[in-house]
């Protein structure tokens, strides 16, 4: 099966200062890569995602960028800010198993104000 | 638009008991996903229904177990339970159709502890 691998696993910035969370995957099937934001007490959120179509996408400060040979996703945040301090979750999933989503480990971001 | 409501959000049972969660997805949503998360271990499938039927199934003891209903509520059961099933159990609910894939809006979760 999918096995997907993130780091670091904690990640400490200064405000202002950009963050950048890098995974890799394993079979080669995976289609579609999401980004989950996960606030303490509460479940995880999409922040952005991509398709294995598009090498990067963009939102406002946080792009997504997709090597398909190498097998590796990077998420990056630009100017960071302390409500961006969370766990942040990369996933990936294949056409074969629907909505079965193999996840990363999780890097927990502090943004030192 | 009502998010994901799991129930209860906190409970504590001891060893060899057993426990039923619940999960109501967004309306409309037919796909319903349970994960385990555990400390260092991230986000773990273990199943998920489509229209009352299991579609798919992660690598979990047969004490696991899961149903869907006609209004596409979700429960998922653990018997005789072990001290590692102490864990945050999230729900997702999806509106993809047969063999696609798209985004998974979670619950908040239900916290299980055991002792």
């Amino acid at each position: 099966g999918e096995n997907v691998e993130q780091h670091p696993s904690t990640l400490s910035v200064q405000e202002g200062d950009s963050a950048v969370i890098k995974c890799t995957y394993s079979d080669s099937a995976s289609n579609y890569f999401p980004w989950y934001k996960q606030e303490l007490g509460k479940g995880p959120q999409l922040i952005i995602d991509i398709r294995s179509n598009v090498g990067e996408k963009k939102d406002q400060r946080i792009a997504v960028t997709l090597n398909k040979t190498a097998k590796h996703f990077s998420l990056h945040i630009t100017e960071t800010q302390p409500e961006d301090s969370a766990v942040y979750f990369c996933a990936a999933s294949s056409p074969n198993t629907g909505n079965q989503f193999y996840f990363g480990t999780g890097t927990s971001l502090t943004v030192i104000p | 638009k009502a998010g994901v409501t799991q129930t209860p959000r906190y409970l504590i049972k001891t060893r060899g008991q057993q426990v039923t969660l619940s999960c109501s997805p967004i309306s409309g949503h037919r796909s319903v996903s349970w994960y385990q998360q555990t400390p260092g271990q991230g986000l773990q499938f273990l199943f998920e229904y489509f229209s009352e039927t299991q579609r798919n199934k992660g690598n979990f003891p047969g004490r696991f177990s899961g149903r869907q209903f006609s209004n596409s509520r979700s429960e998922m059961n653990v018997s005789t339970l072990e001290l590692g099933d102490s864990a945050l159990y999230l729900c997702a609910s999806s509106w993809t159709g047969t063999g696609g894939t798209g985004e998974l809006f979670f619950g908040e979760g239900s916290r299980l502890t055991v002792l």
